[in-house]
């Protein structure tokens, strides 16, 4: 069972485009959404997280929406560059205590910015 | 290192054959983590450790799949005559025990003939 549903699975933008990415989830227990950046032959590395008490959050050119009542989050990739080429995943966990929250991931979404 | 340190990177082996894979994770880092990331597909969870114990095997996906952190550093992840499903990408990610970030390794490639 799939709890969190990430799409597209893919995107070509091009550069100085925002390629957006939106996830839902299902379990109202999660209460720490991360979104991990991935490079070929690399492991996932965090890029931005957030919880359900803001609605958004900016890093640099990154930017998560959170719709709670929805159950959706998405990212937004603002001003993008080829340098941001790479597979995307949403995450979820439950409450953020300490470390022991195993995430659970989207199927991940593959960003190709042309230049 | 710095980071989180797996190996071997990549390892072919033959239906039926057992492999283990090494999970180095960052000094200090009280919990470890390993997931399976098929081709294509998001990591999925395999087990987690805090310190030796392990705490959650809830995703190794059979008994052949078997883990291990014997002094609460090092781990290894053992798979028993391995079948060709089992070929994915094996994450390692440890992470302190005062925030939920996950560090993950490199991976380890396994391609099952």
């Amino acid at each position: 069972q799939q709890q969190v549903k990430q799409s597209p699975q893919s995107l070509i933008v091009q550069k100085g485009g925002i390629p957006i990415i939106n996830c839902a989830y299902e379990n109202t227990a999660f209460d720490y959404f991360p979104w991990y950046q991935q490079f070929p032959g690399k492991g996932p590395a965090l890029l931005i997280a957030i919880r359900p008490d803001v609605s958004e959050k900016k890093e640099g050119r990154f930017t998560i929406s959170f719709n709670k009542s929805a159950k959706q989050f998405s990212l937004h990739i603002m001003d993008s560059q080829p340098g941001d080429s790479a597979t995307y995943f949403c995450a979820a966990t439950g409450k953020i205590k300490a470390a022991g929250n195993k995430l659970t991931f989207g199927g991940g979404t593959r960003v190709l910015v042309k230049p | 290192g710095a980071g989180v340190s797996q190996s071997p990177r990549y390892k072919v082996a033959k239906r039926g054959q057992d492999v283990a894979l090494r999970c180095d994770p960052i000094s200090g880092h009280v919990s470890l983590f390993w997931y399976q990331q098929a081709l294509g597909q998001g990591p999925e969870f395999l087990t987690y450790f805090q310190n030796e114990a392990q705490l959650d095997k809830s995703g190794l996906p059979s008994d052949r799949f078997f883990a291990e952190r014997p002094e609460g550093s090092v781990s290894t992840l053992k798979i028993q005559r391995t079948q060709q499903e089992d070929s994915a990408v094996y994450l390692c990610a440890s992470s302190t025990s005062s925030s939920g970030e996950l560090f993950f390794g490199e991976g380890s490639r396994l391609t099952v003939l």
